[in-house]
């Protein structure tokens, strides 16, 4: 299996509930990032890690929680969230954190629904 | 305010005919610029990549024009198809890692 993969594609969940989304890359990429895509809204970062550090947390609420074992993968954990949270959530990988050189390569998202 | 401006906010057309889509930017410095397709339900697609010297890159039915003096760039379709329906999304990213993406041009192709 090639580039980005996410899991689960979709999630509906209450707002006591605990999820998780994880994202893998096959790419060998050393930078992995987390978006928030909201309608008619551009891509937000929430988070970016390289070489399994973190080196951005753009001002998350901590109801969203990263985390990143390997440099292959990543996840976000989720709990108490609210309605307005209700968006896709896209995962992204580049080789380094070299953004003028540097193609970010996207996984398909999980449209997460909070009820 | 955003740095990166896209218009149309949305496009229908009929299959075969041409369109222009168009970004503005602000970002500075400028290194690039890159539109990405982004399908329903999907995650965005690297079409093309834009340097600061390059006035025009095509990818098949795809064109890309870029004008750094004015800080514009156009994404021109050939020849549409039904698969062309998606989201166009143009970014530019910063001089770090952070992508300053615009909000998408909506596309719909009809038979």
């Amino acid at each position: 299996e090639t580039g980005v993969t996410q899991t689960p594609r979709h999630l509906v969940m209450g707002m006591t509930n605990k999820k998780s989304l994880k994202c893998e890359q096959h790419l060998g990429h050393n930078a992995m990032y987390w978006y928030k895509q909201s309608a008619k809204k551009p891509l937000e970062l929430m988070f970016v890690y390289s070489l399994e550090e973190r080196v951005e947390n753009n001002s998350v609420p901590s109801r969203f929680s990263p985390e990143c074992p390997n440099s292959s993968h990543l996840f976000l954990h989720l709990h108490t969230l609210q309605p307005e949270d209700s968006a896709l959530y896209l995962c992204a990988s580049s080789q380094d954190l070299r953004g003028f050189t540097d193609t970010q390569y996207f996984g398909p998202g999980t449209r997460l629904t909070v009820l | 305010k955003n740095q990166v401006e896209q218009s149309p906010q949305s496009l229908i057309i009929l299959e075969g005919k041409n369109c222009t889509l168009q970004c503005n930017y602000t970002v500075s410095p400028f290194s690039n610029l890159r539109w990405y397709k982004q399908d329903t339900g999907r995650g965005p697609v690297s079409l093309t990549i834009m340097t600061f010297s390059e006035n025009t890159k095509s990818n098949g039915r795809y064109t890309a024009t870029l004008d750094a003096d004015t800080k514009q760039s156009s994404l021109h379709i050939t020849a549409s198809q039904l698969s062309d329906s998606a989201s166009y999304i143009c970014v530019v990213p910063n001089s770090g890692y952070a992508l300053n993406f615009g909000k998408g041009t909506s596309l719909l192709v009809t038979p």
